[in-house]
């Protein structure tokens, strides 16, 4: 089925480990983000890609850097995981121009940091 | 900056109406949108209005914009079980209106 595809779906790293979560559209958007959510917190924005060659920060960016690798892929790399990064991460990409279509999400990583 | 301001919880009984609450602080947003996120989910977009608008209406919801107070809400309409679950609230983050900023979530429990 098209959509957002998101890679691992569970991780637990310890403090100072790094990892890359991977998402990957295949519905042709141009915009891509990624975001964390937090109990009581909601979701908020760490890092998003408006179309292929850009990034821009969010609202929450420190400890994280992404990669727009091409159209499709989308990654989020933890150089050095600390417990407070312990969240569900979600990415989701949307059609620039067709803002009323929303975004579509994938099912989330969830990640723990000890 | 922006914020996106909702209650947390709602609970209602089978049948009645809901009501969520909603207020932002970016009058520039084009779109305003509620999400819905049922539990080990993702978020869904539930329906969404244009900033020009005052009310939209989707079989059994409505959504009133009132844009001098920043001020928009949902209405669930014969509420059931199967819409129990976290409303998400939200505007645009950037000018080019591409990234958002999403409320804390309202959870919605309805009883039979």
């Amino acid at each position: 089925n098209a959509g957002v595809t998101q890679t691992p779906k569970f991780q637990v790293l310890k403090t100072g480990q790094s990892m890359t979560l991977q998402c990957a559209q295949d519905m042709n958007h141009n915009s891509m983000y990624w975001y964390r959510q937090d109990p009581g917190m909601g979701l908020r924005l760490i890092y998003y890609s408006a179309s292929e060659g850009t990034t821009d920060k969010g609202e929450v960016p420190n400890g994280y850097n992404v990669s727009r690798l091409n159209k499709r892929e989308f990654s989020l790399r933890l150089e050095s995981a600390a417990p407070s990064q312990t969240s569900v991460y979600f990415c989701a990409s949307s059609e620039a121009g067709r803002e009323n279509y929303g975004y579509t999400f994938g099912s989330g990583t969830r990640l723990t940091v000890v | 900056g922006e914020d996106v301001e909702q209650s947390l919880f709602l609970s209602v009984r089978e049948g009645d109406s809901s009501v969520i609450n909603c207020t932002y602080t970016d009058s520039s947003s084009t779109y305003l949108y509620w999400y819905k996120q049922e539990p080990g989910a993702g978020l869904q977009l539930l329906t969404y209005i244009f900033s020009n608008m005052d009310m939209k209406q989707d079989q059994r919801l409505t959504v009133l914009l009132n844009k001098k107070d920043k001020h928009l809400s949902l209405r669930i309409a014969d509420t059931q079980t199967g819409d129990s679950a976290i409303y998400f609230c939200a505007e645009s983050f950037n000018q080019a209106g591409t990234a958002l900023i999403f409320g804390k979530g309202t959870t919605l429990s309805v009883s039979s």
